[in-house]
């Protein structure tokens, strides 16, 4: 079965640059979710969109940004890097109104 | 959204059976108790959910207190592969059909020994 895909895998930026992440829901999957998880930590809530309009935010940055296209695909757009953004980024898709949201592999960003 | 508690971390025996704890004392009418796992270097994966009812699945059962302020997830045979952080959550069902955040709190460390 499909599964959400995100790229790329891994990333390692210096400070102050800027990053883009990438994520594909399943197929006739509406709703993309963004979270991200620090070393140690538990996953937090980013962000998420519906049918290409954001439904809600979490603790995301000023210096982050996101968008869900037409393809329903979504991409986390990161500016001005800091050390503290290194994390793993992990993106879920779910149909609307379905109670379980399925998981990507995640984006490891390393920032030095 | 409500707070949950769970034990940091839990031991079993492989083959064995898992009843991992969830208190939710603060839960509301609404709210929806979902289970996630994490296994190591992995996304979050979904388990199991429920309302009121027990319910059951090819991965879990969910045990709900009848006064809702606490729940179980059972796992029936541990395997080596069921080592995971396991995360309780409470998701409001009122939230609308495009807000279905999840609000990870502090999960529950499952080893499994051989």
């Amino acid at each position: 079965a499909a599964g959400v895909i995100q790229s790329p895998r891994h990333l390692i930026k210096e400070k102050r640059e800027t990053a883009t992440l990438k994520c594909y829901p399943i197929p006739r999957h509406d709703t993309v979710y963004w979270y991200q998880q620090g070393p140690g930590q538990d996953p937090q809530f980013l962000i998420s969109f519906y049918e290409k309009m954001q439904s809600d935010k979490g603790s995301i940055p000023d210096r982050f940004s996101a968008q869900q296209f037409s393809d329903y695909h979504s991409e986390l757009n990161m500016s001005s890097l800091e050390l503290g953004d290194s994390a793993l980024y992990f993106c879920a898709s779910s149909p609307e109104g379905d109670n379980e949201q399925f998981f990507g592999p995640g984006t490891r960003l390393t920032v030095l | 959204d409500a707070k949950t508690t769970q034990p940091n971390s839990m031991e079993s025996n492989e083959e064995e059976p898992v009843h991992l704890p969830c208190n939710h004392s603060t839960i509301s009418g609404t709210d929806y108790i979902h289970w996630y796992r994490q296994l190591p270097s992995q996304g979050p994966e979904y388990v199991i959910h429920g309302l009121t009812s027990n319910v059951n699945n090819r991965m879990a059962s969910l045990a709900i207190a009848e006064d809702r302020k606490s729940s179980t997830l059972i796992l029936h045979r541990a395997t080596l592969r069921d080592a995971a952080v396991y995360y309780c959550i409470l998701r409001d069902g009122d939230s609308g059909g495009s807000n279905y955040k999840l609000t990870f709190g502090k999960g529950t460390l499952l080893t499994v020994n051989p």
